[in-house]
């Protein structure tokens, strides 16, 4: 599975949108990207995940670059509910599922 | 909303006791797995279970661990004889509904304290 490098921390106000970068220069043809929180030391909870098209939900957006070498996950409006670290896997899908990797994330704090 | 829920919450045990854990997947889900986290790390892989068997597994996976799906409902994660290090977080993931590209739902885990 292609690795991925987010940064280690990021804060972000209250109310405003939150952009968190992600860059997977290996990944490929086959594989999704994939972002998933976890909140203290509770199960990581999925937000999204695409292939090579933007994709929008009630949690947040993903913005994947045409050359799917890097994608930006969204919070529009993070709250302090949002305060987590926020893992991005690249993902290959086989018919017997597909593992998740996980890495160290981006910490986020969002802050009042 | 259906949910992945894992049993028990918290289970402390004596250093060479087996332990089991156990999880119930959401209904219809295809693929099990088992991940665990030691305090302050990362969540690593465990292992993946399809059609009655192990799919994947990792290097952490050896010989003291086992897997089992007993009935239609329950999954299982057997530890032999506990170690120190066997002290985590042991998170139950499910996913797919017969179709690929699903996205795994995580219990909130079962914290494993081995004294």
């Amino acid at each position: 599975d292609a690795k991925t490098t987010q940064p280690p921390s990021m804060d972000c106000a209250e109310g405003r949108a939150a952009n968190l970068p992600c860059n997977h220069s290996t990944i490929s043809g086959n594989e999704y990207v994939y972002w998933y929180r976890q909140i203290h030391s509770q199960g990581p909870q999925y937000i999204i995940h695409g292939l090579k098209n933007n994709e929008t939900n009630e949690m947040a957006s993903l913005i994947i670059t045409e050359d799917r070498k890097s994608s930006t996950l969204i919070l529009p409006h993070a709250t302090l509910r949002d305060t987590a670290v926020y893992y991005c896997i690249v993902r290959v899908i086989g018919n017997q599922g597909g593992k998740l990797i996980f890495g160290q994330g981006t910490e986020l704090s969002v802050k009042p | 909303e259906p949910e992945v829920t894992q049993t028990p919450s918290h289970q402390v045990t004596q250093m060479g006791q087996e332990v089991i854990l156990r999880c119930v997947p959401i209904s219809n889900h295809l693929y099990f797995y088992w991940y665990r986290q030691i305090l302050g790390q990362k969540v690593e892989f465990l292992v993946s279970f399809y059609n009655n068997e192990i799919s994947e597994k990792s290097e952490i996976f050896d010989d003291q661990f086992s897997v089992e799906r007993p009935d239609g409902s329950n999954f299982t994660l057997k530890i032999r004889s506990t170690k120190l290090e066997d002290s985590a977080m042991y998170f139950c993931a499910s996913s797919g509904q017969g179709s690929m590209n699903t996205e795994a739902f995580f219990g909130q885990g079962t914290r494993l304290t081995v004294v």
